[in-house]
């Protein structure tokens, strides 16, 4: 069964410091990896996603995210924080299957908190 | 940017009553999906819809459970009689077409709270 990891609950980070939200996975097969972003009385947010192709995935708000196959990491990145970017982030990850539906499988989510 | 807008965002029922989570889609998604995530606890996936009829469910996603698109833009989760635990935060998501990768959009939530 797939699953994935998010081994710290809270990331405290400077502003204009670097940040970094952690993910390993485990999955059968090729793995499609996704992070959100939820904050405060909002939705889940869709920030980035790793298919295929260049390890080092750009997404929303400068963030980024690196794939390692061999560590089986898909670790969140952005080079200055911001105090906005405080939020709860999940990661996520599905199993390729073919064609059509797929269920999503999250990680427990990492609160990050950009102190000023 | 379209969204995928849920109501109400909160719901507060007594425990054997039936309620019913509305979402709507973003409006050319062909896939909707319903999620829950209990207080403190991970997101998880319960059930896939396409074409008008269930694509993939969870064993969380018992009978009590049911989904619906009654009207071709509104999407619905009904459980028929709550139980204590199922009082969490409810995310619907949508997605465009039926290619694996694309992404699923969420809504804001219903958190549902069973007394």
């Amino acid at each position: 069964a797939q699953s994935v990891a998010q081994p710290e609950d809270q990331v405290n980070v400077a502003e204009g410091n670097p940040l970094t939200v952690k993910c390993t996975y485990s999955v059968s097969g090729n793995p499609y990896l996704f992070w959100y972003v939820q904050y405060p009385n909002r939705g889940l947010q869709f920030l980035l996603k790793y298919i295929t192709g260049d390890n080092l995935v750009k997404g929303s708000y400068g963030f980024e995210a690196e794939f390692n196959k061999s560590q089986t990491s898909f670790h969140l990145k952005k080079p200055s924080a911001l105090v906005s970017d405080s939020a709860l982030y999940f990661c996520a990850v599905r199993d390729y299957a073919g064609a059509g539906s797929y269920q999503l499988t999250f990680g427990k989510g990492t609160k990050l908190s950009v102190i000023p | 940017e379209p969204e995928v807008t849920q109501t109400p965002s909160h719901q507060v029922t007594q425990m054997g009553q039936e309620v019913i989570l509305r979402c709507v889609p973003i409006s050319n998604h062909l896939y909707f999906y319903w999620y829950r995530q209990i207080l403190g606890q991970k997101v998880e996936f319960l059930v896939s819809f396409y074409n008008n009829e269930i694509s993939e469910k969870s064993e969380i996603f018992d009978d009590q459970f049911s989904v619906e698109r009654p009207d071709g833009s509104n999407f619905t989760l009904k459980i028929r009689s709550t139980k204590l635990e199922d009082s969490a935060m409810y995310f619907c998501a949508s997605k465009q077409e039926t290619s694996s990768t694309d992404t699923q959009y969420f809504g804001p939530g219903t958190r549902l709270t069973v007394l």
